[in-house]
Order: structure tokens, then C-alpha cells, then sequence
């Protein structure tokens, strides 16, 4: 059974570009919530989809968007980069109807912007 | 607002001995409470979860944390320390399907370094 997978590993960039990072959820998993890691910090919510809707979403800028297709799988969009959006962009997937909401991570992303 | 506090960003031990790492929460409903460990270059593996049914909590690698209502704390804690324990640690709390909010809010996390 295949977990969370996450696709590019590493990311550089630059200044103003957009990036796009993908998430494939664990088999059986409905919801996938995204979340930025910066360098010695606690991963931060970004936002969640569920139904291939945003359905909730945490203190961060319309820079940042996402997508969830059919089969549950999800994309995190960012755009016009910041230096301050270099971090470790984390997938976690979840079946929404299990009352204890229980997630699971991907490896990561590590995007870098120079 | 929910939100967690892990005192100590940085904790070490000697290889044998106990660990302690520790989580206070804050949360407006009855929390759902979870320890991640992360390793270098890695995503957060799930060590253990409160869900509101036994306090005492026993997880995978030989952790065990205890849900305090009283003292709203959640600590981690394994009766001997191992070099592969080396790692970053993050407590987490959700208010799960009760208020619908499904995200988890993270504390800063903890390093432990573990002396041979």
C-alpha cells in the first residue's frame, strides 16, 4: 500500500516565478491538506481540500492556491515566489469521515528561492 | 484558538536514559492530540494520537504520552533512550469533526540528541 508521495523532491526557483508542487494521498484517502515547514519552525497550515474544494485555510496569501482532481490527488500552486517562501512543503492526506481525522505526511518538497 | 507549546526546542540524553518531551495545549473543545517525529530530509511519521479514550497513550518505537486535562499537557516520554531516537519531534492538536476544524496546529517542535 502505497503512502503519501510527493513530487518534485527539491525545487529551486526564482524571484517571481510560479512553482507548482503535486500530491498523490494514500490509498483510500479523501482529503489532503498542504503545509509549509520553514527552517527550524513547525509545519503551518496552508489549506484543505476535500471534494475537490478548498474547505478550509489557514493565514496565508492568495500566492497561494491549489487543486484537487477526481482521483484525490492535489496540487499546491504559488506565485509570483518570495525569498520567503523557501521552506519544506508538506502533503498530508486524511479520510474525512473518521471521527479522529488522523493524517498522514508525505516526504516533502523542499522548494528554494533565490 | 487552539495552539501548543513544546518547552525545550532542544532536549539531550544519554543513550539509556529516560526521555521527556513536553506539550502543553490549548484548545476551546475536547482536543485530539498527536506526536510526529521527523527525521532529516523526511516527512512527519506518526508516533501516537490521543483520541479521548485511554489517557495513556502507547505509540510505535517504545513512546508512550499521557493526555492531562488538568494541566493541559500531553508529554512524551520512552524509558530508554536509543541513538536511532535522534530526531526532530512535533506535538499537534485538532479539534477534529467537533467545531469542524479539521487542520492541525503544530508546535516548534523539539530536537533530541542522544549521547552515547
Amino acid at each position: 500500500d502505497a503512502g503519501v508521495t510527493q513530487s518534485p523532491t527539491h525545487l529551486i526557483k526564482t524571484r517571481g516565478q510560479q512553482v507548482t508542487l503535486r500530491c498523490s494521498p494514500k490509498s483510500g484517502h479523501d482529503t489532503v491538506s498542504w503545509y509549509q515547514q520553514a527552517l527550524g519552525q513547525g509545519p503551518q497550515f496552508i489549506f484543505q481540500y476535500y471534494e475537490e474544494e478548498e474547505r478550509q485555510r489557514g493565514n496565508f496569501p492568495d500566492r497561494f492556491s491549489g487543486h484537487q482532481f477526481p482521483n484525490y490527488s492535489s496540487e499546491l500552486n504559488v506565485n509570483a515566489l518570495l525569498l520567503g517562501d523557501s521552506a519544506l512543503y508538506l502533503c498530508a492526506s486524511s479520510y474525512r469521515d473518521r471521527e479522529t481525522y488522523e493524517q498522514y505526511f508525505g516526504p516533502g518538497t523542499r522548494l528554494t528561492v533565490t | 484558538a487552539q495552539s501548543v507549546t513544546q518547552l525545550g526546542s532542544h532536549v539531550s540524553v544519554s543513550e539509556g536514559a529516560l526521555v521527556l518531551l513536553r506539550c502543553n495545549y490549548s484548545s476551546s473543545v475536547p482536543p485530539y492530540l498527536f506526536w510526529y517525529v521527523q527525521y532529516p530530509n523526511q516527512g512527519l511519521q506518526l508516533l501516537l494520537k490521543y483520541t479521548s479514550a485511554a489517557t495513556l497513550v502507547k505509540g510505535i518505537n517504545g513512546f508512550e504520552a499521557e493526555f492531562k486535562k488538568s494541566e493541559t499537557s500531553f508529554h512524551l516520554t520512552k524509558p530508554s533512550a536509543h541513538m536511532s531516537d535522534a530526531a526532530e519531534y512535533f506535538c499537534a492538536v485538532s479539534e477534529g469533526r467537533t467545531s469542524g476544524t479539521y487542520k492541525y496546529i503544530f508546535g516548534t517542535g523539539t530536537r533530541l540528541k542522544v549521547l552515547a
